[in-house]
């Protein structure tokens, strides 16, 4: 059973660049079955889609944030990245990562438990 | 982009009662790519409903999802105490995919 967890660091200065990794359990990262995606959610409101990352390495960003947006697979760790960059206070939320079915369009499921990333100095 | 609106924004209702959610879509949902997740405090969202009207797996079947285009609805036909959470719609067919709507909230009367 696939599962996933998100980590990295809770606290983040204005200007600089959010990190954050979620590490794959349960299924391989380079599998064809899987896209791999992050979400957000700032405190008190609702979900914002960030990204996805397929096996071909297609990459799909939400268009509000695809300035500032990468994501990456590393298959040596069995884990896929995020970076968002210059963030600002705005950018404080509980960040999900997620998985899903590939072979067919598929909504993310599982989802990790959430990380929470503060934007202050 | 495909934005989605839900209604109402609260509902309130009393246990045993039924309950019913909509999503409205500003264009067609390509193929019924449309998703229901339940999201309780301080937990990640789960996933009910996908293609519009299948259960997740281990969803109890008093979930149920209908609509197609760019109406859709979720259903809860007798609210049992745990369903009361906050209840988002997403779809995930069109470039980009991935747009949430911005939640029912379904609290205790």
């Amino acid at each position: 059973q696939l599962q996933l967890q998100e980590s990295g660091p809770g606290l983040v200065k204005p200007s600089e660049t959010l990190s954050l990794t979620c590490t794959v359990s349960g299924g391989s990262i380079s599998s064809s079955s899987y896209y791999w995606g992050w979400i957000r959610q700032p405190p008190g409101k609702g979900l914002e889609w960030i990204g996805s990352i397929y096996y071909s390495g297609s990459t799909y960003y939400n268009p509000s944030l695809k300035s500032r947006v990468t994501i990456s697979v590393d298959t040596s760790k069995n884990q896929f990245s995020l970076k968002l960059s210059s963030v600002t206070a705005a950018d404080t939320a509980v960040y999900y990562c997620a998985g899903g079915d590939a072979s067919v369009p598929a909504p993310p499921d599982p989802w990790g438990q959430g990380t929470l990333v503060t934007v202050s100095s | 982009e495909i934005v989605l609106t839900q209604s109402p924004g609260t509902l309130s209702l009393s246990p045993g009662e039924r309950a019913t959610l909509s999503c409205r879509a500003s264009q067609s949902v390509s193929s019924s790519y449309l998703a229901w997740y339940q999201q309780k405090p301080g937990q990640a969202p789960r996933l009910l409903i996908y293609g519009a009207s299948s259960r997740a797996t281990g969803i109890p079947d008093r979930f149920s999802g209908s609509g197609s285009g760019t109406d859709f609805t979720l259903t809860i036909s007798r609210l049992e105490p745990e369903d009361f959470a906050v209840y988002y719609c997403q779809q995930y067919g069109s470039s980009p995919p991935g747009t949430f709507g911005q939640g029912t909230k379904v609290e205790i009367k």
